[in-house]
C-alpha cells in the first residue's frame, strides 16, 4: 500500500509571501497526483491534478511541480483566502485515492 | 454549474444502519465514476467507496468492505451509500464526489457533506 506523507504539518506564511508544500509517496505514483484545498467549514476543493495541471478557475498563483516520489504545491504570493488545509492525493491505482495527512498554512 | 447534495446523516448506534444519498445535477451523470469520501472530525481526508459509471464496479477499502455498499440510480442522477454495522470509527462528514472524466482517480467536484454520527 502506498503512504502518502505531507509535510510540514503547520506552515506560518506572511501574505504575499511564497509557501511551499511537500508531498511524499512511499514509492512511484509517476505523474499521479493531485492536491485540494479545504477551508473550514467548507468541502475539499481541487487545485492540480497530474502533479502539475490546474483545474479550472484556480488562479495562477498556484503551481504544482514533481513526478515519482516527490512532489510540491508553490504558492508564489498568498492571499488572505489561500490559508487553508492542503491535501495531496495519489491515483495511481484507481479507485484507490489515498490522501495526505495535510498541511495546515496559516498566517505568520 | 456541477451540483452534489448529500442527505441522510444523521445520530445512528453503534451496529446500526444508514443509507446516504447524493442528489447530483449540472453534469452527465452516467458518464462519470462517482465516489465517498469521509472526514473524521479533526482529521484527514478517507477514500470510502468508489462506483463505475454504468454501476457494474464497486470498490472498497478494506476499512468497509462487507459493511457499506455504493449503488447509483443514474435514471434519477443519484448516488447512494448503504452503511451497516457502524462503528464509533464511522463517524465523519461523509462527501459525496466526481471523479475526473477519465476515471483517472482524482476528485473534480465535491459535495458540501453529510455529518454520521455512531454514538450510544
Amino acid at each position: 500500500e502506498i503512504v502518502m506523507t505531507q509535510s510540514p504539518a503547520t506552515l506560518s506564511v506572511s501574505p504575499g509571501e511564497r509557501a511551499t508544500l511537500s508531498c511524499r509517496a512511499s514509492q512511484s505514483v509517476s505523474r499521479n497526483l493531485a492536491w485540494y484545498q479545504q477551508k473550514p467549514g467548507q468541502a475539499p476543493r481541487l487545485l492540480i491534478y497530474g502533479a502539475s495541471t490546474r483545474a479550472t478557475g484556480i488562479p495562477a498563483r498556484f503551481s504544482g511541480s514533481g513526478s515519482g516520489t516527490e512532489f510540491t504545491l508553490t504558492i508564489s504570493s498568498l492571499q488572505s483566502e489561500d490559508f487553508a488545509v492542503y491535501y495531496c492525493q495519489k491515483y495511481s491505482d484507481w479507485p484507490r485515492g489515498t490522501f495526505g495527512q495535510g498541511t495546515k498554512l496559516d498566517i505568520k | 454549474e456541477v451540483q452534489l447534495v448529500e442527505s441522510g446523516g444523521g445520530l445512528v448506534q453503534p451496529g446500526g444502519s444508514l443509507r446516504l444519498s447524493c442528489a447530483a445535477s449540472g453534469f452527465s451523470f452516467s458518464d462519470y465514476a462517482m465516489s465517498w469520501v469521509r472526514q473524521a472530525p479533526g482529521k484527514g481526508l478517507a477514500w470510502v467507496s468508489s462506483i463505475s459509471d454504468s454501476g457494474r464496479g464497486t470498490y472498497y477499502p478494506d476499512s468497509v468492505k462487507g459493511r457499506f455498499a455504493i449503488s447509483r440510480d443514474n435514471s434519477k442522477n443519484t448516488l447512494f451509500l448503504q452503511m451497516s454495522s457502524l462503528r464509533a470509527e464511522d463517524t465523519a462528514i461523509y462527501y459525496c464526489a466526481k471523479d475526473s472524466w477519465d476515471s483517472s482517480g482524482y476528485f473534480t467536484s465535491w459535495g458540501q457533506g453529510t455529518l454520521v454520527t455512531v454514538s450510544s
